[in-house]
């Protein structure tokens, strides 16, 4: 069965700090890994994806299939990356499946 | 480009009733899947449809049902509703199809009270 967990309910960090949001996946054949984001009053909307490869608002994530591991990273927080952040996995024909999500609070 | 829309926002229900939650798809989009989403968890996977077709559908019970119309439009229906069913529900829409992974973009969701 696929699964997406996410250690970690509240990640605080300050300001200027690198941010590193755990995502561990259980999936056994090759999954497609997403990050997605809900900022205070907006609704969700999709951050980066690993096939993409790219860096979105400083943000990057790497797919470990070692670790069975997709972590989000930053080096620099800023405070409006405040936000829900949720980890996402789909494989196959099967639906986005999604972790429970980590709140980032970045303090000035 | 008009983005996902869902209506109601809001509303309460009591136990054994029954609700439709309608969502209006971004322009040119075919795909629905709709999401319930507990407090403090992550979103759940109902069903998605294509094309007016049912394309998918997650671990709920038959009385989760739904709709596509022609314009892609969709609807959710719930019968009986349990005090479970308390959550916020979550329409997607993608350009997307049988096996194709496509971006889903989300609507602000409908919050759904049940007493």
């Amino acid at each position: 069965a696929q699964r997406v967990t996410q250690p970690e309910k509240l990640l605080s960090v300050f300001k200027g700090a690198p941010v590193e949001l755990k995502c561990n996946y259980s999936y056994s054949g090759s999954p497609e890994l997403f990050w997605y984001v809900q900022y205070s009053r907006q609704r969700l909307q999709l951050l980066l994806r690993h096939i993409s490869r790219e860096s979105i608002k400083g943000f990057t994530a790497d797919l470990n299939k070692g670790e069975t591991s997709f972590h989000l990273k930053k080096p620099f927080a800023q405070e409006e990356d405040s936000a829900m952040y949720y980890c996402a996995l789909k494989g196959g024909n099967t639906p986005l499946v999604f972790g429970k999500g980590t709140r980032l609070s970045v303090i000035a | 480009e008009t983005g996902v829309t869902q209506s109601p926002t809001h509303l309460i229900k009591t136990r054994g009733q029954q609700v439709t939650l309608r969502c209006s798809s971004q322009s040119g989009h075919n795909t629905v899947s709709w999401y319930q989403q507990a407090l403090g968890q992550g979103p759940q996977f109902i069903f998605q449809y294509y094309r007016e077709e049912e394309n998918g559908r997650g671990n709920f019970p038959p009385r989760f049902s739904g709709l596509q119309f022609p314009n892609y439009s969709s609807e959710l229906n719930v019968n009986a509703l349990e005090l479970d069913d308390s959550a916020l529900y979550l329409c997607a829409s993608s350009l997307a199809g049988r096996g194709r992974t496509d971006t889903q973009y989300f609507g602000p969701g409908t919050r759904l009270t049940v007493l």
